[in-house]
């Protein structure tokens, strides 16, 4: 019920591509979906979130589509660009404490 | 802009120490939390505390334990370090209510010798 389980795994795109990342959750009570970046030796920072009563949101290079009748959600980063090399992680989250995170993706963009 | 900070950015111990790793957010948030993040592993939530003096154990308590005196600072505390906690910690802040994500500070990298 509370996991949310994320792919691939690892991803390696050229640059200029589109890199997908798809996440898919349990519980129905999650009321926040945010997608973190972690750079190696750094934190989490977030990237962009997505409220469930909103099928697509879009910060620049960055969109998230959310289908809650199939509890999924997903990052889009068009123009891929070599500087986006990161960890990605998903998360769900329910009134500012019950937080559940994906496992991670490690993208690379190739040059 | 939401700033958590935390105290070290590395640490080197040996074990059998008392261990003190400190974060400070600057956003009047409710909630902290105190993860580890160990290679395919992802993030493992230790300890949170929705206020201070309140302290809730998360999914792998054992060897650590917390203290919240003021609602800005959040302390994790390893009694007697051991090898196996060998890693990174992250600490996070958020505020409580609907919608509202966490947000990290910079990690510190501990190793225990």
């Amino acid at each position: 019920q509370q996991q949310v389980k994320q792919s691939p795994q690892s991803l390696i795109v050229q640059k200029g591509g589109i890199s997908i990342i798809n996440c898919a959750y349990e519980n129905t009570a999650f009321d926040y979906f945010p997608w973190y970046q972690q750079f190696p030796g750094k934190g989490p920072a977030l990237l962009i979130a997505i409220r469930p009563d909103v099928s697509e949101k879009k910060e620049g290079r960055f969109t998230i589509s959310f289908n809650k009748s199939a509890k999924q959600f997903s990052l889009h980063i068009m123009d891929s660009q070599p500087g986006d090399s990161a960890t990605y992680f998903c998360a769900s989250t329910y009134y500012g404490q019950n937080f559940v995170f994906g496992p991670g993706t490690r993208l690379s963009v190739l040059p | 802009d939401v700033k958590v900070t935390q105290s070290s950015r590395y640490l080197v111990k040996r074990t059998g120490e008392k261990v003190f790793l400190e974060c400070v957010q600057d956003m009047d948030h409710e909630n902290m939390f105190w993860y580890r993040q160990d290679p395919g592993l992802g993030l493992r939530l230790i300890y949170f505390s929705y206020d201070v003096k309140m302290k809730e154990k998360g999914d792998i308590p054992e060897g650590y334990s917390v203290s919240r005196e003021k609602k800005e600072r959040f302390s994790l505390i390893l009694e007697s370090a051991s090898t196996n906690q060998t890693s990174m910690y992250l600490c996070a802040s958020s505020l409580l209510g609907t919608q509202e994500t966490q947000y990290f500070g910079p990690g510190t990298r501990l190793l225990v010798l």
